[in-house]
């Protein structure tokens, strides 16, 4: 069955402005988690969507947000975008809550921010 | 505070050769524990998982992983190593009770391994 795909894989953004990506889980799975990877912090948990609910939240500021839709695909925005943003983002499915619940990745987006 | 420590940044070793990446974590209980790979350009791909039990757990490409409450560690390992190995290793942890941190892992800043032919 097809992995978690997320799209674009790549984008080169301007600092102040905004950017939404995008990840559609394996399906069936109905749990969605973010997390931004730099090398200098490495793998941050931003948040997790369950049934078009956000259920955890990591320690982000507001300008990192996302939301779930009803078929479980799931978006995050960053508004107002830093150079700090840069990172791979990375979004994971699985098919419930909670870690007993493998936890699928996809491939990533590679966001620059200039 | 709660966290994951892998701590070594970057492990050089010889085809054929046995392999043990060192993961500690600082938790009150005991977590949950997972090791992931990374490849370049690719996701994480899940090498195994402790959750109770046997504390010495196998999982996929002959990894295996032994958990020691004493130490609160849980090392991986492989008894001998293939150059598709080489990749960077994340060692990751649920820091919630009964693993309910709704997604949340705890990752470590990953072991880039380098496998020498």
């Amino acid at each position: 069955k097809a992995g978690v795909t997320q799209t674009p894989r790549y984008l080169i953004k301007t600092r102040g402005q905004q950017v939404t990506l995008s990840c559609s889980p394996i399906s069936g799975h109905r749990s969605v988690s973010w997390y931004q990877q730099t090398p200098g912090q490495g793998l941050q948990f931003l948040f997790e969507y369950f049934s078009e609910t956000q259920r955890n939240k990591g320690n982000f500021p507001g300008r990192f947000s996302g939301r779930q839709f009803s078929n479980s695909r799931s978006e995050m925005n960053v508004s107002t975008l830093e150079l700090g943003d840069s990172a791979l983002y990375l979004c994971a499915s699985s098919l419930g809550q909670g870690s007993f619940y493998e936890q699928y990745f996809g491939p990533g987006t590679r966001l620059t921010v200039t | 505070a709660q966290s994951v420590t892998q701590p070594d940044i970057h492990i050089t070793v010889s085809e054929g050769a046995s392999l043990e990446l060192r993961c500690n974590y600082s938790y009150g209980a005991t977590p949950y524990l997972f090791w992931y790979v990374q490849s370049p350009g690719q996701g994480l791909q899940l090498l195994l998982k402790y959750f109770s039990g046997d504390t010495l757990v196998q999982g996929i490409k002959g990894f295996e992983a032994e958990f020691k409450r004493s130490q609160s560690s849980f090392n991986l390992r492989k008894p001998s190593v293939h150059w598709s190995d080489a990749a960077e290793y994340f060692c990751a942890a649920d820091l919630e009770a009964g693993g309910t941190s709704y997604g949340k892992l705890t990752f470590g800043q990953g072991t880039i391994l380098t496998v020498h032919p």
